[in-house]
């Protein structure tokens, strides 16, 4: 069974521009989570998807960042514009219930 | 959910049990305990969660005191490849209540050598 995968694996943009970022969860899987780990910090939540619908966005830290999930399946996390201190990993995970498996993450570095 | 307390470090032989440590005395009744672990550079990984009953999977043994205040996650015989960042989490699970986000803390280091 193919895990949580996402895409790009790395990505180096300028501030100022615009970066998306792509998870495709386990299949069947309905909820659908976005974390990040900024550099020296703790690995922060972002937001939870239900299938298409936003459970909790409680984490996305500001209007730059907008998640979608249509369709229920994969998701995108758009960063517009992208600012130097966007850059880390960011890691998204899906789950059929409770335990939540994670990808191996894209790392962003804004310049 | 409720914080928990972590050492930062531990060191462990290779072969030899590792047990981590965690504290969560605001736990409340409806809370699971959950365990995580990042090895370098990886996505978190999925250990074992349990509510109040010890628990033991192909991975690792998690005990839970009585009182629910803390708990030890045991690897029984460690190896150089279980060297990973460990996360307690607390937090509630599906059915009937919100759930959904891990709250990770600084977790501890576990270091396994030869």
């Amino acid at each position: 069974e193919a895990g949580v995968t996402q895409f790009p694996s790395h990505s180096v943009i300028e501030k100022g521009q615009t970066v998306t970022l792509r998870c495709d969860p386990i299949s069947g899987h309905d909820n659908l989570y976005w974390y990040r780990r900024v550099m020296g910090k703790e690995i922060k939540f972002l937001l939870h998807f239900v299938k298409e619908s936003k459970q909790d966005e409680s984490g996305m830290p500001n209007n730059r960042f907008l998640a979608e999930r249509t369709g229920g399946t994969y998701s995108t996390l758009k960063v517009q514009p992208a600012e130097l201190e966007d850059s880390g990993v960011y890691f998204c995970a899906s789950s059929p219930y409770n335990e939540q498996f994670f990808g191996p993450g894209t790392r962003l570095t804004v310049l | 959910d409720a914080k928990t307390t972590q050492p930062p470090s531990m060191d462990c032989a290779e072969g030899r049990a590792a047990n981590l440590p965690c504290n969560h005395s605001t736990i409340s009744g409806n809370e699971y305990v959950y365990w995580y672990r990042q090895i370098h550079s990886q996505g978190p990984q999925y250990i074992i969660h349990g509510l109040k009953n010890n628990e033991t999977n192909e991975m690792a043994s998690l005990i839970i005191t009585e009182d629910r205040k803390s708990s030890t996650l045991i690897l029984p015989h460690a190896t150089l490849r279980d060297t990973a960042v460990y996360y307690c989490i607390v937090r509630l699970n599906a059915g009937g209540t919100s759930y959904g986000k891990l709250t990770f803390g600084q977790g501890t280091i576990l270091t396994v050598h030869p």
